[in-house]
């Protein structure tokens, strides 16, 4: 199996510009993960699906953050509009069962937002 | 609230010494705990697991991990660094459905 994929692997956009990352998960894992990662507040959970649906989205920062996840194998994370504020690495990583929970993560998206 | 601490954000061992990484969690039930290694500009990668059973774990690239359930921790060694451990490590403890992450420890190795 390839692993988790992500794209684009970096993305540069300007402040108010609308930012679409996507994910192919490992093939038969049942569990998705999208995180996000900075300096300030290290790896913080954005909001995690099962079976396609959303589970828990609490750590989605505003309303300007939506993710879905249409069949087993791609989710995308969207931010409209974006902010300077939301540069950041975003992974995600895919699981195959929540019982022993490990999980496989994507190289991650650089969002650098001007 | 649930918690991971990492004992120092930076670790510095020459080459050849032991490594020692600490971890400890808050909980009061038997956790599920994990060690990740994150190199530059890469994804995490699971470097071992504690789930039930012996709670010396053994990992990759010859690390280990032992879970002592009365002091709350599970810090990773390895009897002898090598240059190419030279990365940022992640202590992850399952709560729930969700793993909680650690604030890092990046691990440089000196020769």
């Amino acid at each position: 199996d390839a692993g988790v994929i992500q794209s684009p692997r970096h993305e540069v956009t300007e402040m108010g510009q609308e930012v679409t990352l996507r994910c192919k998960p490992i093939s038969g894992h049942d569990y998705l993960f999208w995180y996000r990662q900075t300096m300030m507040r290290g790896l913080e959970l954005l909001i995690y699906f099962n079976n396609n649906v959303p589970i828990d989205d609490s750590g989605m920062p505003e309303d300007r953050f939506s993710a879905k996840m249409p069949n087993a194998s791609f989710s995308t994370l969207k931010i409209q509009p974006s902010e300077p504020r939301d540069s950041a690495v975003y992974f995600c990583a895919s699981s195959l069962s929540w019982v022993e929970y490990e999980q496989f993560f994507g190289p991650g998206t650089r969002l650098t937002v001007l | 609230a649930q918690s991971v601490t990492q004992l120092g954000s930076h670790v510095s061992v020459s080459e050849g010494a032991l490594v020692l990484l600490r971890c400890n969690y808050s909980s009061s039930v038997p956790p599920y705990l994990f060690w990740y290694v994150q190199y530059p500009n890469q994804g995490l990668q699971l470097l071992l697991k504690y789930t039930t059973g012996a709670t010396l774990v053994k990992g990759i690239n010859g690390f280990e991990a032992e879970f002592k359930k009365s002091e709350t921790s599970f810090h990773l060694t390895k009897p002898s660094a090598h240059m190419s451990d030279a990365a940022e490590y992640f202590c992850a403890v399952k709560y729930g459905n969700k793993l909680v992450f650690g604030a890092g420890t990046i691990l440089r190795v000196k020769s």
